[in-house]
């Protein structure tokens, strides 16, 4: 079974400056999908990112890029230019890309926490 | 930009009680989703439903589960008699497409506390 590792409960950053949010995963699967969800406190789950594993270059999204290690089986969150509105949970999550009918298997989560 | 909407916001049930928890997906899409997150805990995936039928679900979703498309619009979870550790997050979700890069779309969730 696939399995999603956030080995960081809890991060800070100042706004304005960059952070990396860790995130690996475990599959025998070669074609799956790798995603980045943001949690604030109005609880709804809104897309950052996403990455397909057979690109091998990494996704990015206005202030938001990864850094993809496919054979690492690693795919980190960075954060440019941090702002107050950033502050959430993260959650990093994982999709077959095969016959799933897109059942995502998420991470712990990292709560993110940004200083004026 | 469209959305899923789950009602209640908040749901208050006593042990054994039955409780039915609403969901209204996207209305282009097909793929529904419900998972659950019990505080503290990680995003857990209970069910996906696809041509009015399940097409997989986790050892989380047993016999006092269930889920239905009642009127085309609407995706509801059931849970027949509720238990303590039943008290979650529930978030219900939707997808354009079983694809693996069709992002799943979720709900504000419902809380759900089981006295």
């Amino acid at each position: 079974a696939q399995t999603v590792t956030q080995s960081q409960p809890e991060m800070s950053v100042q706004e304005a400056e960059t952070v990396t949010l860790s995130c690996t995963y475990d599959t025998s699967e070669s074609d799956y999908y790798l995603f980045w969800y943001k949690q604030p406190p109005s609880r709804q789950m809104i897309l950052v990112i996403r990455q397909e594993a057979y690109k091998q270059q990494n996704a990015t999204e206005n202030r938001f890029s990864v850094n993809f290690q496919k054979a690492a089986k690693s795919f980190s969150l960075k954060i440019s230019d941090s702002q107050l509105g950033d502050a959430a949970m993260y959650f990093c999550a994982y999709r077959d890309g095969g016959t799933s009918y897109g059942k995502l298997t998420f991470g712990q989560g990292t709560i993110l926490t940004v200083h004026p | 930009e469209p959305e899923v909407t789950q009602t209640p916001s908040h749901q208050v049930t006593q042990m054994g009680q039955e409780v039915i928890l609403r969901c209204v997906p996207i209305s282009n899409h097909l793929y529904f989703y419900w998972y659950r997150q019990i505080l503290g805990q990680k995003v857990e995936f209970l069910v996906s439903f696809y041509n009015n039928e399940i097409s997989e679900k986790s050892e989380i979703f047993d016999d006092q589960f269930s889920v239905e498309r009642p009127d085309g619009s609407n995706f509801t979870l059931k849970i027949r008699s509720t238990k303590l550790e039943d008290s979650a997050m529930y978030f219900c979700a939707s997808s354009v497409s079983r694809q693996g890069n069709s992002p799943l779309h979720f709900g504000n969730g419902t809380r759900l506390t089981v006295t």
